[in-house]
């Protein structure tokens, strides 16, 4: 078991805010830290995967940067629209073994 | 990356009875996953299920309760068996093709059990 701890557990932002939420993971052992968007009634959607401290990956509004030394992942949305509403999950990957540990989540909700 | 049809997408069943849950892949992997997310908790990895081989379960999930099926390499089944109100949960499936591009998960099964 793997303490991944997510902030906030939900927020509500105005259309058009810019938004971040965290995701914090033991720093030893690391292989992977992934990002997934869950929307309701669908099927979870990789957003990233990310590998190298300091790296920064991109994808339209999103991004996410990552600090394996410190243990912790940010991830931004500009602009927030209400499609962006979802539960926003990281999962660390310890040993590439396939085996994720999923945090609970930041719900966002987009008020329109 | 592959296309995953999870059934059914939602049952409600009575304590004591088991359900088997279907997962189809539109193409070929070499593992499959199973998950479980309980009300207010993170997605838990139940087990692992590999073509030709006995499912690996993870800690707190044993193969009495959700026996797994992986009859070749785009199918497989979990059943969770003698069902009590703590079974209801969503229960996703999921495949990897490797450990970069992130994972594919089914649509989900909602379980609730009265």
């Amino acid at each position: 078991i793997l303490n991944v701890e997510q902030s906030p557990q939900s927020l509500h932002v105005q259309e058009g805010d810019s938004t971040n939420f965290t995701c914090s993971f033991p720093s030893s052992n690391f292989y992977a830290l992934h990002w997934y968007r869950w929307e309701t009634a669908k099927s979870p959607e990789a957003l990233f995967v990310m590998t190298l401290n300091g790296d920064e990956k991109k994808k339209g509004r999103i991004s996410a940067t990552l600090n394996t030394k410190e243990g912790y992942s940010y991830l931004y949305i500009k602009g927030s629209q209400p499609e962006d509403s979802a539960t926003y999950l990281c999962a660390p990957d310890q040993t590439g073994a396939n085996n994720l540990f999923f945090g609970t989540g930041t719900r966002l909700t987009v008020i329109p | 990356s592959a296309v995953i049809s999870q059934k059914p997408s939602r049952d409600i069943c009575q304590r004591g009875t088991s359900l088997t849950i279907q997962c189809q892949v539109d193409s070929q992997v070499t593992m499959m996953f199973w998950y479980r997310q309980q009300p207010g908790q993170s997605l838990t990895l139940i087990a692992t299920a590999n073509q030709g081989s006995e499912a690996t379960y993870e800690s707190g999930f044993v193969i009495d309760k959700f026996p797994i099926s992986r009859p070749n390499l785009t199918f497989s089944t979990l059943t969770v068996s003698n069902m009590s109100p703590e079974d209801s949960s969503i229960y996703l499936c999921s495949v990897g093709v490797t450990g970069h591009y992130g994972y594919t998960f089914g649509s989900g099964t909602r379980l609730t059990v009265v």
